[in-house]
């Protein structure tokens, strides 16, 4: 079964700097991995995917790599606000006929002005 | 925009009780998960369905089920609710089975057994 941890657990950092946050996986035979955020009390927004092929992939000021064989991957966040406050969550997706996600437990991040 | 939609924000149960909770998603998505969310714990799949009237279990299927009748539909049942079952559900759908697919999210419904 896949086992996925984020590091670190929380992070509370002020505004404008550069994040890295960590997430590792057991079982690198992934079809792809996803990254979240989670807004207190509310769904998950999707915010990047990655297939297994691919290195990383970039949205605006988020970035995200991938190493699938050594099971891992890195959000990078550039510049970072306030808005930025959140819940992030790694999913990759594993499976042997139809694949599914597996959550990590998530970084609860915190921008202050 | 997909949208996932969610019967109910908040629920309030009683113990024994049979609880509906209800998912609907308008983009003809063929795939639909229903998970909790607990803290400490994360999230924890627990029913899924790839088309109508197919279901698959998840990691913690025991004490509920499941039902999806229509496509756009997928029902998560507690037949007799517990107050370990207190929790925030949160429903999913992804539109088929490739290596492109994203999961999108419902608002979730965080729901009280007493």
């Amino acid at each position: 079964k896949q086992e996925v941890t984020q590091i670190p657990a929380a992070l509370s950092v002020p505004e404008g700097e550069n994040l890295v946050l960590n997430c590792s996986f057991t079982d690198s035979a992934i079809y792809n991995l996803q990254w979240f955020r989670q807004d207190p009390g509310k769904g998950l927004t999707s915010l990047l995917l990655i297939q297994s092929s691919q290195r990383e992939q970039t949205s605006g000021r988020l970035n995200a790599s991938l190493d699938k064989s050594s099971g891992r991957s890195t959000l990078y966040i550039a510049a970072s606000q306030p808005g930025d406050s959140a819940t992030y969550l790694c999913a990759p997706r594993t499976g042997s006929t139809l694949g599914r996600l597996y959550f990590g437990r998530g970084t609860q991040l915190t921008v202050w002005p | 925009d997909v949208k996932v939609t969610q019967s109910s924000r908040y629920l309030v149960k009683r113990t024994g009780e049979k609880v509906f909770l209800e998912c609907v998603q308008d983009m003809d998505h063929e795939n639909m998960f229903w998970y909790r969310q607990d803290p400490g714990l994360g999230l924890r799949l627990i029913y899924f369905s790839y088309d109508v009237k197919m279901k698959e279990k998840g990691d913690i299927p025991e004490g509920y089920s499941v039902s999806r009748e229509k496509k756009e539909r997928f029902s998560l049942i507690l037949e007799s609710a517990s107050t370990n079952q207190t929790s925030m559900y949160l429903c999913a759908s992804s539109l088929r089975w490739t290596a492109q697919e994203t999961q999108y999210f419902g608002p979730g419904t965080r729901l009280l057994v007493l």
